[in-house]
């Protein structure tokens, strides 16, 4: 089945720092790969998003690559400020080819950012 | 914008009680979903719903029901409460499965003692 492995935290990283976050996903198919953002007390909300290969998401800074050679989406941001300290999710859907089938998150990676 | 509104942000319930978390959302979206949060496991999905009075389980039914009656209405229930499912509860919803955005009420944080 589908399944998205990201790198265990907790991370943390000083003010200005640049940031990765790795995850890469096991699917049948073609789908389509998201980050979801957590902050403090807060649902998750989407922050970016790619629907195919080669696709770059951003948003707030933040970027993405869709690289289907190395099944990866790894979140990258050059230079971090306090305010990103949260929890980041990686998700893929499988794009709806199968249906009715929802996200598959990964077990998630908290970012501690220090002035 | 999309609002997905929870019951309640904190709930402390006995073992053995019945529970009820109410997810409500005003966008008219077809599919809701629960999720439960814990430490080191990450989101995993309970219940999700993609039409009224339509339910499917999802990874971790056991202990848990849903009842959707109304399009808008999606409740998690926990027929006898115990303390291992002392948790974050996360309420979602989306129009379309795939690639749509999924959007996430602020969490119930359920201890049962």
């Amino acid at each position: 089945g589908n399944s998205v492995t990201q790198m265990e935290g907790p991370v943390t990283l000083s003010e200005e720092a640049f940031l990765t976050i790795n995850c890469t996903y096991t699917a049948t198919g073609y789908p389509s790969l998201f980050w979801y953002v957590q902050y403090p007390g807060e649902g998750l909300q989407l922050l970016l998003k790619a629907t195919k290969a080669d696709d770059k998401g951003s948003n707030k800074g933040f970027e993405a690559t869709y690289r289907k050679e190395t099944t990866s989406f790894h979140l990258e941001k050059g230079s971090v400020q306090v305010s990103d300290s949260a929890v980041y999710f990686c998700a893929l859907s499988d794009g709806g080819n199968s249906g009715n089938t929802p996200l598959v998150f990964g077990k998630g990676t908290r970012l501690s950012v220090i002035a | 914008d999309v609002k997905v509104t929870q019951s309640s942000r904190y709930l402390v319930k006995r073992t053995g009680e019945k529970v009820f978390l109410e997810c409500v959302q005003d966008m008219d979206h077809e599919n809701m979903f629960w999720y439960r949060q814990d430490p080191g496991l990450g989101l995993r999905l309970i219940y999700f719903s993609y039409d009224v009075k339509m339910k499917e389980k999802g990874d971790i039914p056991e202990g848990y029901s849903v009842s959707r009656e109304k399009k808008e209405r999606f409740s998690l229930i926990l027929e006898s409460a115990s303390t291992n499912q002392t948790s974050m509860y996360l309420c979602a919803t989306t129009d379309f499965m795939g690639n749509y955005e999924q959007y996430f009420g602020p969490g119930t944080r359920l201890t049962v003692t």
